[in-house]
């Protein structure tokens, strides 16, 4: 069993769209989740960071963490067409520690 | 806002030549990271460093690859004798002294011919 598995994709939705992106992981001793944004030819960039489980909002995104069972999604409400990219999440068994990424999903929203 | 910055953006190079990338991390972060991306794969993590020294590697990071942070802005990454397999797109990243995560820069795409 991999890691941390996420869908590739591609998903296409339309302008305005919420969007749901998620990660399942096999290691219980991850505590540490991030959610990275990743444009062609860019380095990751990133979006959201918790610790250990429960919910966190920043603006239009929302990470969800479920560590009983082993789930992290990330909401984007009012899609937009700059929200186009590939979605990463990664995580942590300790802080600072070395990041666990997924395959990323790509994302792209249409006008 | 501060970011990582990383030199050559693309690097080019013969097959068992050495290769240096090179990283300027955000100013006040201690911690820092080098990870890989094979074209269509994931992100891998190969080392972090601190006060340093390497405080983690993984299994790729074999004695082809070294780290360095010659002066107080820089931190390197060597392969010392490229293969086929080396080429890959390469992050670093570094974080501060707290609870905060890893920021990346935009990475050195590496092609060995």
């Amino acid at each position: 069993q991999k890691e941390v598995e996420q869908d590739p994709g591609p998903l296409s939705v339309p302008e305005g769209a919420i969007v749901s992106l998620n990660c399942t992981y096999s290691n219980s001793a991850f505590q540490y989740f991030m959610w990275y944004r990743q444009y062609s030819r860019k380095g990751p960039e990133l979006l959201m960071y918790t610790y250990s489980s429960g919910n966190k909002e920043d603006g239009r995104f929302t990470a969800q963490v479920d560590k009983s069972s082993k789930y992290i999604s990330l909401f984007i409400r009012d899609s937009q067409p700059s929200d186009s990219a590939t979605y990463l999440c990664a995580m942590s068994a300790v802080q600072g520690g070395k990041l666990i990424f997924g395959q990323g999903t790509e994302l792209s929203v249409k006008p | 806002e501060p970011e990582v910055t990383q030199t050559p953006s693309h690097q080019v190079t013969q097959m068992g030549q050495e290769v240096i990338l090179r990283c300027v991390p955000i100013s006040n972060h201690l911690y820092f990271y080098w990870y890989r991306q094979i074209l269509g794969q994931k992100v891998e993590f190969l080392v972090s460093f601190y006060n340093n020294e390497i405080s983690e590697k993984s299994e790729i990071f074999d004695d082809q690859f070294s780290v360095e942070r010659p002066d107080g802005s820089n931190f390197t990454l060597k392969i010392r004798s490229t293969k086929l397999e080396d080429s890959a797109m390469y992050f670093c990243a570094s974080r501060d002294d707290g609870r905060q995560p890893q920021h990346f820069g935009d990475g050195t795409r590496l092609s060995i011919l």
